[in-house]
Formats: structure tokens, sequence, C-alpha cells
């Protein structure tokens, strides 16, 4: 069975602080894809990256940054120099190569002050 | 490019009442369309998907259904409310071919408070 696990259920950081946001998945699976949602105040998901079981690259976009180890079934996401609009609830999730559903973790509470 | 609908935004309805969600997706064919619930502000709930029109899958049981009338239209469904209905109701689409076939796009979301 798969499973996702966001073991931080709040983090709270000052404005301009790294953040790191932890992401340990299981599947028997050996094709599979790990997603990051992100989501604001105003409710809705807002999909940040895909990240597929064969690529293992590192990804950086502006002031995110992924990180997946397959040796250790973690995808975690770092923000740098963190801002107030960062604040929001971030989803890690999982699906099988062929299947219909995403599993995802709790959700972690990132709280950054000003 | 593709976007998803969801009404109403909030709603407040009594316990026993019905309750009709509906989500639409513009900008693709034959998508994948899911309903979640998010309860307490944090986990997602998947309650039912659809890989076609008039194929439901109930991933838990409960007093909800869900229907496709059409192949971009998804509607949640009860015919008398209970209070842990309450929750953050949130339809999602995914694409099949190029368009979009790992991801889910989620909608704004319906925000239901049963009284």
């Amino acid at each position: 069975a798969q499973k996702v696990t966001q073991a931080q259920t709040e983090i709270s950081v000052v404005e301009k602080e790294d953040v790191t946001l932890d992401c340990v998945y299981e599947t028997r699976d050996t094709t599979y894809y790990l997603f990051w949602y992100k989501q604001p105040p105003s409710g809705e998901l807002v999909f940040l990256i895909r990240r597929n079981s064969f690529d293992e690259q590192n990804e950086i976009s502006g002031r995110y940054s992924w990180n997946f180890q397959k040796s250790t079934s973690s995808f975690n996401f770092t923000i740098t120099a963190s801002q107030v609009v960062d604040s929001a609830v971030y989803f890690c999730a999982l699906s099988e190569a062929l299947g219909n559903k995403l599993v995802f973790g709790a959700g972690t509470i990132l709280r950054v002050k000003s | 490019s593709q976007t998803i609908h969801q009404w109403p935004a909030t709603l407040v309805q009594p316990v026993g009442s019905p309750l009709s969600l509906e989500c639409t997706v513009e900008g693709t064919s034959n998508p994948n369309l899911y309903w979640y619930r998010q309860a307490a502000g944090r986990g997602l709930q998947l309650l039912f998907y659809s890989v076609g029109i008039g194929q439901i899958s109930s991933e838990v049981p409960q007093n909800l259904s869900a229907s496709r009338p059409q192949d971009r239209q998804f509607i949640l469904s009860s015919k008398k409310l209970l209070l842990s209905d309450s929750g953050f109701y949130l339809c999602a689409w995914r694409g099949l071919g190029q368009i979009a076939p790992y991801e889910q796009y989620f909608g704004p979301g319906t925000r239901l408070t049963v009284t």
C-alpha cells in the first residue's frame, strides 16, 4: 500500500529564514510520481511540482527547491528566504504510474512571520 | 487552457436538507474527475472519482453520492445532510494523453456548513 508521511504538523519561521518541509513516502511500485501542492488561506490547492521516480535530479524554481532521494524515500521541499506569502498548508502526494488516485500526506502548516 | 469551476463557493444548510455541488471543467476532454473533502482545515479525503461519463468509484461509504452526467461535469449530492458533512469540498481534474496526465488540478472549493 502507498503512504505519504509529513511528520511536521506545523512550522513557524521568521521572514527571510530558510525552511525545509519533509516528505517520506512508501510504495512497492518501481515507477511512481511525487507531487507538492500549496494551499493558501483561500483554500484552492495549487500544483507546485511533479517528480518521476526515475529522475532523481534536484529541481530549483526561484526560491523553491526540491530534493528527491530514492535511497531514503524522501522528497523534501525547501523554501529559501521565506516570505509572508509563503504561509500556507503544503501537501506532498504520491501516485503510481498508471494509477488514477493521489495519496496525500496530512500536510504541513507553514507560518512565516514578518 | 484548462479551467475548473465549482459552485457555490459557500453554502449553509440545515441538517436533513439535500445537497448538490457542481463542478465543471473547460478546455479538456475526457478528464478524470475527483471529489475531495477537507475537514478541520487539514487532510484531504478522496470521496469519489470518475474516469468517464456515468462511471463513479466511491472511496468512502457515506451518505454522499456523485454523478457524471456529462464529460466535463461532476456533481456531488446528498439526500439528507449530517452535521459531519460540514467541510471544504474540492473538485479536481486530471488529463489524459499529453494534457496533464499525472498531476491533478483543483477547483476553488465549496465551503459547506451544516447547521
